[in-house]
């Protein structure tokens, strides 16, 4: 009865490829959002997204592109991946009226 | 935009002391500050949050505190004990429903020795 999952739990790829990470909640949630830790533990949103708004952290390239499904759904692709891209990347979803949010348990994307 | 500061970066203490993180944030707007620990190979886990109408808010040991005023709030865990071991991440945003955009703290390292 996992809440919120993630897969793949770990990703290995050469720089150049393209890939993506599949989150799902259970929970009913509203919105649901991506969020990138780096080696240091910094995490920083990148994504913010519901059935009528996403929210783009500028920062991020645009390399990067969210795609939903389904409102359980919100898959992360990677295009042209890169060396700074290796980090561990969390998924998160929240209700649509509540500020807590729940996260997955990550996926560790190491690119060589 | 937000900035949230935290200290200190990595906390050690014994089983049974009380520990306190601190956090400060810019944006006098923000008006919600969560509290999260992550454990090792997991993802964040909400322990612990605040809202701006509100100066304390206690749930058995852990006790979170907040400044409007001074714009900083302080997580207070105490009995520590080796479970409490964890990276403990604060937060802070504004505005309520899905479009809130959090900004996190870089994390303070707790280690509680037995």
């Amino acid at each position: 009865d996992t809440a919120v999952s993630q897969t793949p739990k770990y990703l290995v790829t050469q720089m150049g490829n393209d890939k993506s990470i599949k989150c799902e909640q259970n929970l009913g949630h509203d919105t649901m959002y991506w969020y990138k830790q780096d080696s240091k533990k910094f995490l920083k949103i990148m994504f913010s997204y519901n059935n009528k708004e996403l929210i783009i952290n500028e920062t991020v390239p645009n390399r990067f592109s969210p795609k939903s499904p389904d409102k359980a759904h919100l898959n992360l692709h990677i295009n042209s991946l890169e060396l700074g891209d290796s980090a561990v990347y969390f998924c998160a979803s929240s209700q649509a009226r509540e500020d807590t949010q729940y996260f997955g348990p990550g996926t560790r994307l190491t690119v060589l | 935009g937000e900035n949230v500061e935290q200290h200190p970066s990595t906390l050690s203490v014994q089983e049974g002391d009380s520990a306190v993180i601190k956090c400060t944030y810019s944006d006098s707007a923000s008006n919600y500050f969560p509290w999260y620990k992550q454990e090792l190979g997991k993802g964040p886990q909400l322990i612990i949050d605040i809202r701006s109408n509100v100066g304390e808010k206690k749930d058995q040991r852990i006790a979170v505190t907040l400044n409007k005023t001074a714009k900083h709030f302080s997580l207070h865990i105490t009995e520590t004990q080796p479970e409490d071991s964890a990276v403990y991440f604060c937060a802070a945003s504004k505005g309520s429903g899905g479009s809130y955009i959090p900004t996190f703290g870089r994390g303070t390292s707790l280690i509680v020795h037995p």
